[in-house]
């Protein structure tokens, strides 16, 4: 089945334990993007790659890093977790080639920092 | 900048259509999307138009685009119960092609038995 799988579902910590969030696609996509989800404010891009190797910041990428030495995972790092951060995280994938970037999402991660 | 903007509720009784509005500021935006999130999930693309189409039907979906309003509507007809979720609208204004898609707040819908 076709899907992008991200890791924890839930997951509670304290201020300044680093994290790292999983996400793993299936697709052979070659764009993947992280978002935060809060509410009133809708979804907001916090970091996005092109393909492997290639990284760059979103609308609100404070706090956060990703990497992507394989095409199909981009892990999300909270280096110092801070309560600010504590939000609804989605990782999607899309494959843009034709200009149609509809994204395949994962399921989300609820992250409580304490 | 780029924005899109929904109304944050809309709620309709069982069987009654809905349509939910959404207007967007990028006018080179390639494809326009609607997506479902039901509780607890992630985002499910429902359905999406090309820019240079007025209208696409599909099934209880109807689609309806105003390029020179910058206008867009998601009518679903019959509602049911299991449409109660939280429906939002995206834009790809990208012309670099780096993939980025902006998202409305959500609108979400309650549908009434």
């Amino acid at each position: 089945e076709a899907q992008v799988t991200q890791n924890p579902r839930y997951l509670i910590t304290v201020t300044g334990k680093k994290l790292t969030v999983t996400c793993s696609q299936n697709m052979n996509h070659e764009y993947m993007s992280w978002y935060r989800q809060d509410p009133g404010l809708g979804l907001r891009q916090i970091y996005y790659s092109m393909n492997v190797e290639v990284t760059d910041k979103g609308d609100v990428p404070e706090g956060y890093k990703v990497s992507r030495k394989e095409k199909r995972n981009f892990p999300l790092i909270l280096e110092s977790p801070s309560p600010n951060q504590t939000s609804l995280y989605f990782c999607a994938s899309s494959s843009p080639g034709t200009g149609n970037y509809g994204y395949t999402f994962g399921s989300g991660t609820r992250l409580t920092v304490v | 900048g780029e924005d899109v903007e929904q109304s944050l509720f809309l709620s309709v009784r069982e069987g009654d259509s809905s349509v939910i509005n959404c207007t967007y500021t990028d006018s080179s935006s390639t494809y326009l999307y609607w997506y479902k999130q039901e509780p607890g999930a992630g985002l499910q693309l429902l359905t999406y138009i090309f820019s240079n189409m007025d209208m696409k039907q599909d099934q209880r979906l109807t689609v309806l685009l105003n390029k020179k309003d910058k206008h867009l509507s998601l009518r679903i007809a019959d509602t049911q119960t299991g449409d109660s979720a939280i429906y939002f609208c995206a834009e790809s204004p990208d012309s670099s092609n780096t993939g980025k898609l902006i998202f409305g707040q959500g609108t979400t819908l309650q549908v009434k038995p």
